[in-house]
């Protein structure tokens, strides 16, 4: 069965501070993808990145950076130097090699204070 | 473009009613899904289809129905609607599963 676990349910932050949310995966296929989704207050969810599982390279996009971990099953998102508009709940989820549906971790609420 | 499209936005429904939620996607994809969000809960996946004529049970399907009449359009209905069926819905859709999602906007159900 597949399975995220996003362990850190809420997070509370300052400003500038850097900040990293852990996501574990369990999976028996050898191929599938990794997602990173926000959602900030008003509700939608924002794609931020997805990775397959052949693809170990980390990953940065301006503040955002990922690090992906195959031996540890581990897909962790980490936010340099947050801001106040990073404020939002952040979904780590997995799709199965059949691809037949996006699995989602439970969400860790991340809120960064001025 | 109009990506994916749910109406309604906002409902509130009274124990036993009925209602169909709809779907609309303007992209030829393939896959549709519909998950419902509860707080603490992440996203759970209620039905999808992987193409017009299929729909195949998520991991919460109990109390709800789906119908994909046409690739553009997944439909989901509460044939008796309960309190616990109170949630925010979300409709996605993808061209084939492994690929990006796009998600609607959500609709908010309240059942009182």
């Amino acid at each position: 069965a597949q399975k995220v676990t996003q362990a850190q349910t809420e997070i509370s932050v300052v400003e500038k501070e850097d900040v990293t949310l852990d996501c574990v995966y369990e999976t028996r296929d050898t191929t599938y993808y990794l997602f990173w989704y926000k959602q900030p207050p008003s509700g939608e969810l924002v794609f931020l990145i997805r990775r397959n599982s052949f693809d170990e390279q980390n990953e940065i996009s301006g503040r955002y950076s990922w690090n992906f971990q195959k031996s540890t099953s581990s897909f962790n998102f980490t936010i340099t130097a947050s801001q106040v508009v990073d404020s939002a709940v952040y979904f780590c989820a997995l799709v199965n090699q059949a691809g037949t549906a996006l699995i989602f971790g439970k969400g860790t609420t991340l809120s960064v204070s001025s | 473009n109009a990506g994916v499209t749910q109406t309604p936005k906002f409902r509130v429904l009274k124990t036993g009613q009925s209602m169909t939620l709809l779907c609309a996607q303007d992209m030829n994809h393939e896959y549709m899904y519909w998950y419902r969000q509860d707080p603490g809960m992440g996203l759970r996946l209620i039905h999808y289809s992987v193409g017009e004529g299929t729909t195949a049970k998520g991991e919460v399907p109990d109390g709800y129905n789906v119908s994909r009449l046409k690739k553009q359009n997944f439909l989901l209905g509460l044939e008796s609607a309960a309190p616990s069926q109170t949630s925010v819905y979300f409709c996605a859709s993808s061209i084939q599963g492994l690929a990006g999602y796009t998600f609607g906007s959500g609709t908010r159900l309240t059942v009182v």
